[in-house]
């Protein structure tokens, strides 16, 4: 199972909103809505900001959403903070009944 | 509040073995599944695979079978990942991560992950 592809690194002012794009095929984000997507800052453990394509858990800001068309998702920032910049990470189930994860993109809040 | 506690750092020579272990806390664990994820030093996170807590059955990535060995011991809720013939590349964090909700399609809850080091 490839790896799902995200841009290396994405970039914002604070204040402006930023979408970070993750692209599989039919057999994984295109195929069910269980897109999920984690931040992780530096030295850091992952955090769940986003499941089920558009469900936020618990306690995350609702500046944070996802979406998804066709085989990409997307995860929307609006109203950057710079505690934003992290490393995001995606991940979908997929038809072998197995999750894979993007390659993941650095935010930097400029 | 949901915990994962994982055992401490490791330093292991090249062809050892060893076990991390994972301890739950906070909810039954046997009503979650677990998954087990790897991070290799500045590199992204990759999906070794899950078990389910309550039958004990594990699935294994593709690149993580043979070597890598997911068991529970639901009597100390603890999950471990026994990794044998280590090798160099076998360097990263490892990490548990228990399910949201009921499936183990998104990972709510992480441990602190834990560092194996291979080295001669």
């Amino acid at each position: 199972q490839s790896a799902l592809t995200q841009p290396a690194s994405v970039s914002g002012s604070p204040g402006q909103s930023i979408t970070i794009s993750c692209t599989g095929s039919s057999s994984d984000v295109g195929g069910y809505n269980y897109v999920s997507w984690y931040q992780q800052h530096p030295g850091n453990v992952p955090k769940l900001m986003i499941y089920d394509v558009s469900n936020r858990p618990s306690g995350v800001p609702d500046r944070f959403s996802g979406s998804k068309s066709g085989n990409t998702a997307s995860l929307t920032i609006s109203g950057l903070q710079t505690e934003d910049e992290a490393d995001y990470y995606c991940s979908s189930y997929t038809s072998s009944d197995t999750l894979v994860f993007g390659g993941g993109t650095k935010l930097t809040v400029l | 509040q949901v915990q994962l506690v994982q055992s401490g750092s490791e330093l292991k020579k090249p062809g050892a073995s060893v076990k991390v272990s994972c301890k739950a806390s906070g909810y039954t664990f046997t009503n979650y599944a677990l998954n087990w994820v790897r991070q290799a030093p500045g590199q992204g996170l990759e999906w070794m695979g899950w078990i389910h807590t309550k039958t004990g059955n594990p699935t294994y990535a593709q690149g993580f079978t043979g070597r890598f060995v997911f068991s529970l011991d639901t009597s100390v809720s603890t999950a471990y990942l026994q990794i044998s013939s280590l090798k160099a590349e076998d360097t990263a964090v490892y990490f548990c991560a228990r399910g949201q909700t009921t499936n183990y399609y998104a990972s709510g809850y992480w441990g602190q992950g834990t560092l194996v080091t291979v080295s001669s």
